[in-house]
């Protein structure tokens, strides 16, 4: 089945820095991917959720690009503030019509602002 | 925006009780789910749930796990008899569809299997 490899499982950078948070997956059929964030107490949140081959999306303080020649999807924190402090996990699922519309998570990167 | 609330947040048993996990999805939506994440590990997909029936699950739903919505109340993952390897959060989406479509997540339920 799918696995999603995500990397750093920690991440520190100052605010106004930058940091990018990579997943690399194995499953080709994978379609859809998903960007969630999650803060302490409360549910994911999702970020942005991205399908086609090679897309860049931008979302309000974040770019997410997805790769699929490289089978990598990746989330870059542009100028950190502290609102960004939370998990953020990659999710991917399947083709539609494969009878599976699970999510296969990214172990999730702890990202915090260094003080 | 939408939120899927969970019932318990905490929960502490003893290992062979019976447990029920709570979830109040997403008004509209039609499509529920049960992950399951351990401490330190991934999020891993259980089960959805659709019109009443299972539509997929993985090998972590064991026998002892049954789901169910009856008359459109909560979405309850039971777990009889647990044992030790269950403890863990359990955290409980919804969605509109079952496609590209955003998975709404609660907070979870941190399960102890004492």
């Amino acid at each position: 089945g799918e696995q999603v490899e995500q990397r750093p499982p920690h991440l520190s950078v100052r605010e106004g820095d930058s940091a990018v948070i990579i997943c690399t997956y194995t499953d080709p059929n994978s379609y859809y991917f998903f960007w969630y964030k999650q803060e302490p107490g409360a549910g994911l949140q999702l970020l942005m959720k991205v399908f086609s081959s090679t897309e860049i999306n931008e979302g309000q303080g974040f770019t997410v690009l997805l790769n699929k020649k490289d089978k990598q999807l990746s989330l870059n924190l542009t100028a950190a503030h502290p609102g960004d402090s939370a998990v953020y996990f990659c999710a991917v699922s399947p083709l539609p019509g494969t009878g599976s519309n699970r999510l296969t998570f990214g172990k999730g990167t702890k990202f915090s602002l260094i003080p | 925006g939408p939120k899927v609330l969970q019932i318990p947040s905490h929960q502490i048993i003893d290992m062979g009780q019976m447990v029920t996990l709570n979830c109040d999805p997403v008004s509209n939506h039609l499509y529920f789910y049960w992950y399951k994440q351990i401490l330190g590990q991934q999020m891993e997909f259980l089960v959805n749930f659709y019109n009443g029936k299972v539509m997929e699950k993985s090998k972590l739903f064991k026998d002892q796990f049954s789901v169910e919505r009856p008359d459109g109340s909560y979405f309850t993952l039971k777990i009889q008899p647990t044992a030790l390897e269950d403890s863990a959060v359990y955290f409980c989406a919804s969605s509109f569809r079952d496609w590209y479509a955003e998975q709404f997540f609660g907070p979870g339920t941190r399960l102890t299997v004492l």
